[in-house]
């Protein structure tokens, strides 16, 4: 089973940030925070993880709260290629079974 | 450097016969993973193999199964197939276990009939 909640559906206007959250409360120390995103069936494309400290790389900015129970995927300009389904997921560092959950179906709109 | 690597993209088979779907990691990854996608159930881990050896599995029955070669290439295969297979099969390769980053092919998108 998922150890992830995310709300089922987001909006963002084309050119704004889009901020997704994420509840992970039951995370153990060794779990990762990774952050998926699929578009229209094709494979989860990574976009980022972390373990406790703040991240960021080219396509998105992770924020994850000091008690490690949620997080949030900050993309900085969402544009209409950014419209997918959003999979947060937590894993631990000694096996690679990754359990998705539903995600979040972001649409970015003009 | 090249992609993972899925083959078929597309199939299509009957009820009872069996299939066997290959994957390619990306070169130098040793860890495949692969999970099934459906409407119904969203993205559902499968099975993990490393250095030729089965991981971990997640929660399907005995006719899903694996096998990974000495390349790291890896195979699945299902026998006795059943309507509720249809699903888009997704192979996954990381260099290592565990702290390594995934990286997902395009599937192979399975169709029984």
């Amino acid at each position: 089973d998922a150890k992830t909640t995310q709300p089922t559906s987001m909006d963002c206007a084309e050119g704004r940030a889009a901020n997704l959250p994420c509840n992970h409360s039951t995370i153990s120390g060794n779990e990762y925070v990774y952050w998926y995103r699929q578009i229209h069936s094709q494979g989860p494309q990574y976009i980022i993880h972390g373990l406790k400290n703040n991240e960021t790389n080219e396509m998105a900015s992770l924020i994850i709260t000091e008690d490690r129970k949620s997080s949030t995927l900050i993309l900085p300009h969402a544009t209409l290629r950014d419209t997918a389904v959003y999979y947060c997921i937590v894993k631990a560092d000694n096996n690679n079974d990754m359990r998705f959950g539903a995600g979040t179906r972001l649409t970015v709109k003009p | 450097k090249a992609g993972v690597t899925q083959t078929p993209r597309y199939l299509i088979k009957t009820r009872g016969q069996q299939v066997t779907l290959s994957c390619s990691p990306i070169s130098g990854h040793r860890s495949v993973s692969w999970y099934q996608q459906t409407p119904g159930q969203g993205l559902q881990f499968l099975f993990e193999y490393f250095s030729e050896t089965q991981r971990n599995k997640g929660n399907f029955p005995g006719r899903f199964s694996g096998r990974q070669f000495s390349n790291s290439r890896s195979e699945m295969n299902v026998s006795t197939l059943e309507l509720g297979d249809s699903a888009l099969y997704l192979c996954a390769s990381s260099l290592y276990r565990g702290m390594e980053t995934q990286y997902f092919g395009p599937g192979t998108r399975l169709l029984v009939l």
